[in-house]
């Protein structure tokens, strides 16, 4: 069974500039977690997805960060525009559904703002 | 919103030894807690969960144990080997939209 992709694995942009990032969750999950790892930090919920609907998206600074799920599978997550504290890996995950079940991580992004 | 807090931040113990990590949560409806370990510059794994119906689980040099009373769980790992150098990250689910909440992970070495 293939893992959860994600792309790309690095991007370096300065701030003030716009980024997107690509998930592909594994076939068959319904739901899909946008996740922000600070260095040193745990892993923190950005957004939530069940099928192509928001779930949870009480800790995305919604000023800036938009994510997506038009299809119900492929998600994109954007950053518009980046500030130097956004530097971190943004982690994707996919589980079956939304009860507690095993989540499945992707390899992340890691995006540093200059 | 639920409140996981882990200790220690780092724990350095000889290999053949064994390494325990606690966490703590706060939100007494939270029911399920898994366990992850990430490797430097990979992504996260789980390595073993619990349910709350459950007070303790094993899986071969591995071991979780959960007080709901105290609202604490512990990661035991047994028999350290090298290979189990990494970060683990402890989590709890509080259901529905409340998706897991991360402890802030614990920096395992294992001294040779």
């Amino acid at each position: 069974e293939a893992g959860v992709a994600q792309s790309p694995r690095y991007k370096i942009i300065e701030k003030r500039q716009s980024v997107a990032f690509w998930c592909n969750p594994i076939s068959g999950h319904a739901t899909l977690y946008w996740y922000q790892q600070i260095l040193g930090q745990g892993p923190k919920l950005l957004i939530q997805f069940q099928n192509n609907g928001v779930v949870d998206d009480s800790q995305l600074p919604k000023d800036r960060f938009s994510a997506e799920r038009l299809k119900g599978v492929d998600s994109t997550l954007k950053i518009q525009p980046a500030k130097l504290e956004d530097s971190a890996v943004y982690l994707c995950a996919s589980s079956l559904d939304s009860s507690a079940n095993e989540q499945f991580f992707g390899p992340g992004t890691r995006l540093t703002v200059l | 919103g639920e409140n996981v807090e882990q200790h220690p931040s780092t724990l350095s113990v000889q290999e053949g030894d064994s390494a325990v990590i606690k966490c703590t949560y706060s939100d007494s409806a939270s029911n399920y807690f898994p366990w992850y370990k990430q490797e430097l510059g990979k992504r996260p794994q789980l390595i073993i969960d619990i349910r709350s119906n459950v007070g303790e689980k094993k899986d071969q040099r591995i071991a979780v144990t959960l007080n709901k009373t105290a609202k604490h769980f512990s990661l035991h790992i047994t028999e350290t080997q090298p290979e189990d150098s990494a970060v683990y990250f402890c989590a709890a689910w509080g259901g529905g939209a409340d998706g897991l909440t991360f402890g802030k992970g614990t920096h395992l070495i294992i001294q040779p």
